[in-house]
């Protein structure tokens, strides 16, 4: 069973629009992380952020913003007033006890930012 | 640069050669992980190793695939006898201590193995 579900597969906007990147995530354990990664066309992964499921805060970085829900079991990514350089897949990943050392990936979401 | 290193960034082999792909950890990292992206699909967790130990490959092909990360030098994913299937993105990543939940992994620029 997929653990982490990005339900959008590809997004589209115009620059300067403000997306939102779902990702819902499902664990049995009560002590867990959460990670959002980037991968631009040149094909590397670069981390943005990391959140353990103790803070629900939100957390926001410049043009990045990120929503966290444990009643919904969601932590959403959003992206403020988008640029062309944000065109990438971004991956939702879960760290829980009960998958060892793996990070379980959701299969992206494919953001094109158009000028 | 002090970042993941991974190469070749490219592999090209033919059915039943052999495709060593190798990494070097973030300085100061000792944890490596290996993962695997198949078009269109996230990344699946191959295998964890210390130096000179794997700690977890659950996630590894029962046959075929072997990892180290020997005492000196980089981890080194090992892929025999390839087949057109093993054609995907192969991720390294390193964290710095435990392996722990709470750990950051992170990534180098992926090697991109073509069978052909």
């Amino acid at each position: 069973a997929q653990k982490v579900t990005q339900a959008q597969t590809e997004i589209s906007v115009v620059e300067k629009e403000d997306v939102t990147l779902d990702c819902v995530y499902e664990t049995r354990d009560t002590t867990y992380y959460l990670f959002w990664y980037k991968q631009p066309p040149s094909g590397e992964l670069v981390f943005l952020i990391r959140r353990n499921s103790f803070d629900e805060q939100n957390e926001i970085s410049g043009r990045y913003s990120w929503n966290f829900q444990k009643s919904t079991s969601s932590f959403n990514f959003t992206i403020t007033a988008s640029q062309v350089v944000d065109s990438a897949v971004y991956f939702c990943a879960l760290s829980e006890m009960y998958s060892g050392y793996a990070l379980n990936f959701g299969k992206g979401t494919s953001l094109l930012v158009t000028p | 640069n002090a970042g993941v290193m991974q190469n070749p960034r490219h592999l090209v082999r033919r059915r039943g050669q052999e495709a060593r792909l190798r990494c070097s950890p973030m300085k100061g990292h000792s944890h490596v992980y290996w993962y695997r992206q198949l078009p269109e699909e996230g990344l699946k967790f191959m295998v964890y190793l210390q130096k000179e130990n794997i700690i977890d490959e659950s996630g590894m092909p029962k046959e075929r695939f072997s990892a180290e990360f020997p005492k000196e030098g980089p981890s080194i994913l090992r892929i025999q006898q390839v087949v057109r299937g093993d054609s995907a993105a192969y991720f390294c990543a390193s964290s710095q201590t435990s392996g722990g939940l709470e750990e950051t992994q992170y990534f180098g620029p992926g090697t991109r193995l073509l069978v052909l």
